[in-house]
């Protein structure tokens, strides 16, 4: 595609209940990201792929985080039991290369009722 | 860590003045950093990238400037217009503890061009 895409774009859910966020990047473009956005706060950083592979998965918020990327290609960001505290815009960004522009989808709205 | 401050919060300006954003950066100095533009409901879009032996960048109506002594960049939008009104968000390339590489942003400066 042209873009990057995200899937859903909104999401509403009961709490305790597992999400599964999903993200199609630019095709070709080895980095992909994942950040958490708080309604009026800034981007916070979850996790990076390097193709495949992401080195440190620290930057997520606990346990009930856990992200994958299959290749080069998609990648999922699950949330399981979700908190009210989950609520926010989840992001994804990928890039050519790890110094190069970003490039951002529109974001999954999630929302923990 | 890397630790990133926006001047300010918010900024208004009449339309015609240049506006002008401050990002700081706190331990060592980057390779490069970027700016991006963030509207209500959107993603981050892209805008300039300045490296570290780069003194300034243009890009039309935008100049950014990277002063790796003051740990500094400056973002200047001159004959700004109502459509320029933004959060205006500053990023840098980081690395945690287990050396992976991660694309840290400010939070951000939001700014209003006055008509």
């Amino acid at each position: 595609g042209a873009g990057v895409s995200q899937s859903p774009s909104n999401k509403v859910t009961e709490k305790g209940k597992d999400v599964e966020l999903r993200c199609d990047p630019i095709s070709g473009h080895t980095a992909l990201y994942w950040y958490r956005q708080r309604l009026g706060q800034g981007l916070e950083f979850l996790i990076y792929f390097q193709g495949n592979s992401a080195p440190d998965k620290s930057g997520l918020p606990s346990d009930r985080f856990s992200a994958e990327r299959t290749g080069e290609s998609v990648s999922t960001l699950t949330i399981q039991r979700t908190q009210q505290e989950d609520s926010a815009v989840y992001l994804c960004a990928s890039s050519l290369y790890e110094n190069t522009e970003a490039f951002f989808g529109q974001g999954t709205r999630l929302t923990v009722v | 860590s890397q630790k990133i401050e926006q001047n300010s919060e918010a900024l208004n300006i009449q339309e015609g003045k240049t506006a002008t954003l401050t990002c700081n950066y706190t331990n060592y100095s980057p390779a490069y950093l970027q700016w991006y533009r963030q509207d209500p409901g959107r993603g981050p879009v892209f805008l300039l990238l300045i490296r570290e032996n780069e003194k300034e960048k243009r890009k039309e109506r935008l100049k950014v400037t990277f002063d790796t002594t003051l740990k500094q960049s400056l973002f200047h939008i001159t004959a700004s217009q109502p459509a320029d009104s933004a959060t205006y968000l500053c990023a840098l390339p980081a690395y945690s503890g287990a050396g992976s590489y991660q694309l840290t942003f400010g939070k951000g400066t939001k700014l209003s061009v006055i008509p």
